[in-house]
């Protein structure tokens, strides 16, 4: 089965500084998305981007949250000054469809971010 | 209220028992439902669709009440690799996010 792919698995970083999460979404899906999980709680999503523009939000991906495609293949998620509550494991995700009822997202193992 | 609700568990269960989740959901414009499952420090992975005339796959059963906004899923002859927790999932309205309950957990043991 097509994966997913999360670069790097674990960051750890300090409080203030800017992290870039990096994916690799299928190849020919045109949906990506990211979602994070703190420990202990629900899988929450942060935004979704569709032909280079977001499609939808949530209210935790404010000014400090950015995604870029910045090539054919990759799809980033940058936090611009990390605080301790970013700290999570953050998914990325893609999709061929992105809203049929039986559109199915594929995720990526993840990258447990750190903030100290 | 929060947008899907789950018992959280855990269900310890024997192999080879029958064990049902539910879950209730509080937006009734809602539309597409599904079940994932997540194993510990792992990403969710679908489990199943859940339509509004039930459907099943395997020894996995789904139900959707639309008018009690509430969904099921019943797990037959439970297998120890069926240890893990089980998402329930509803679309936005906007189509793009899914709204993921804080799961169930299951433990079935030899």
């Amino acid at each position: 089965e097509p994966e997913v792919t999360q670069t790097p698995s674990h960051q750890v970083t300090q409080m203030g500084q800017e992290v870039i999460l990096r994916c690799v979404p299928i190849s020919n899906h045109l949906y990506f998305y990211w979602y994070r999980q703190i420990l202990g709680q629900k899988v929450e999503f942060l935004v979704s981007f569709y032909n280079n523009e977001i499609s939808e939000k949530s209210e935790i991906f404010d000014d400090q949250f950015s995604v870029e495609r910045p090539d054919g293949s990759n799809f980033t998620l940058k936090i611009r000054s990390t605080k301790l509550e970013d700290s999570a494991m953050y998914f990325c995700a893609s999709s061929a469809w992105g809203q049929g009822a039986n559109e199915k997202l594929f995720f990526g193992s993840g990258t447990q971010l750190s903030v100290l | 209220r929060k947008e899907v609700e789950q018992d959280p568990g855990p269900f310890n269960v024997p192999e080879g028992a029958t064990v049902a989740f539910n879950c209730t959901y509080s937006n009734s414009a809602s539309q597409s439902f599904f079940w994932y499952r997540q194993d510990c420090r792992k990403e969710p992975k679908l489990l199943m669709s859940v339509y509004s005339s039930g459907n099943e796959d395997g020894r996995f059963t789904a139900q959707l009440n639309r008018a009690s906004q509430y969904i099921s899923l019943l797990i037959r002859d439970s297998k120890l690799s069926d240890s893990a927790t089980y998402l329930c999932v509803v679309r936005s309205n906007s189509g793009y996010a899914l709204n993921f309950g804080k799961g169930t957990s299951l433990l079935v043991t030899p």
